[in-house]
């Protein structure tokens, strides 16, 4: 397994800034995702952070608005930009340490935008 | 898109029930994934599948993955109140199995 914090754990935000999160793993994995909580909902994968090259989006989220940064096989951030009300939410990362699709999260930021 | 049915979405039972939930798709999978998400923290792994048919028991619980490979059930037996919190059931979508996409999730209440 591996051991994933997050920064912050809460933050609530006036409309229009931006905020970064930060994941830090305790053990070096090649895949980490970012997803997406909205109240009362499930999961959703807004993109995979890629060592060393641009994230990879899924469908519905963009680079303009979630940047991505992974410098390195331990540590990402996910950018909310230029926030709006919908997208408070809890954002959460993950790794997938054995690539085998079993996924160890992190605690989540909850995101509070007003 | 590949998705996941979860049903119920949400069950209130009594301290000492058995619960069984389920997940279904119009796709086939090749893993089945039970997470358990408590209030305020991340999802939390609890079971993994993955072999059609495959019956896996991790205490209490235990979890099957449908001959099919398009649905997967988990069951508690002897409730009790930390096994409050909303459970999903995932599978890695298409053939990249790091990512996942979830169900919506079943809320379970224990009443004490």
């Amino acid at each position: 397994s591996a051991v994933i914090s997050q920064k912050p754990s809460r933050d609530i935000c006036q409309r229009g800034t931006s905020l970064t999160i930060q994941c830090q793993v305790d053990s070096q994995v090649t895949m980490m995702f970012w997803y997406r909580q909205q109240p009362g909902q499930s999961l959703t994968l807004i993109a995979t952070a890629n060592q060393g090259s641009e994230a990879t989006y899924e469908s519905g989220f963009v680079i303009d608005k979630f940047p991505i940064s992974r410098p390195n096989l331990t540590f990402s951030t996910l950018t909310v930009s230029n926030m709006s009300p919908e997208d408070s939410s809890i954002y959460l990362c993950s790794v997938d340490s054995m690539g085998v699709g079993e996924q160890f999260f992190g605690p989540g930021t909850r995101l509070t935008v007003l | 898109g590949q998705q996941l049915n979860q049903s119920p979405q949400s069950m209130f039972i009594q301290e000492g029930e058995d619960v069984s939930m389920n997940c279904t798709s119009s796709s086939i999978f090749n893993t089945w994934l039970w997470y358990k998400q408590d209030p305020g923290e991340g999802p939390v792994l609890l079971i993994a599948l993955y072999k059609a048919g495959e019956l896996t028991s991790n205490g209490r619980l235990t979890a099957q993955f449908g001959i099919t490979r398009k649905d997967s059930f988990l069951n508690i037996s002897a409730s009790i109140p930390s096994d409050v919190g909303i459970y999903f059931c995932a599978g890695p979508l298409n053939t990249n199995a790091g990512k996942s996409t979830f169900g919506d999730g079943t809320t379970l209440t224990v009443k004490p």
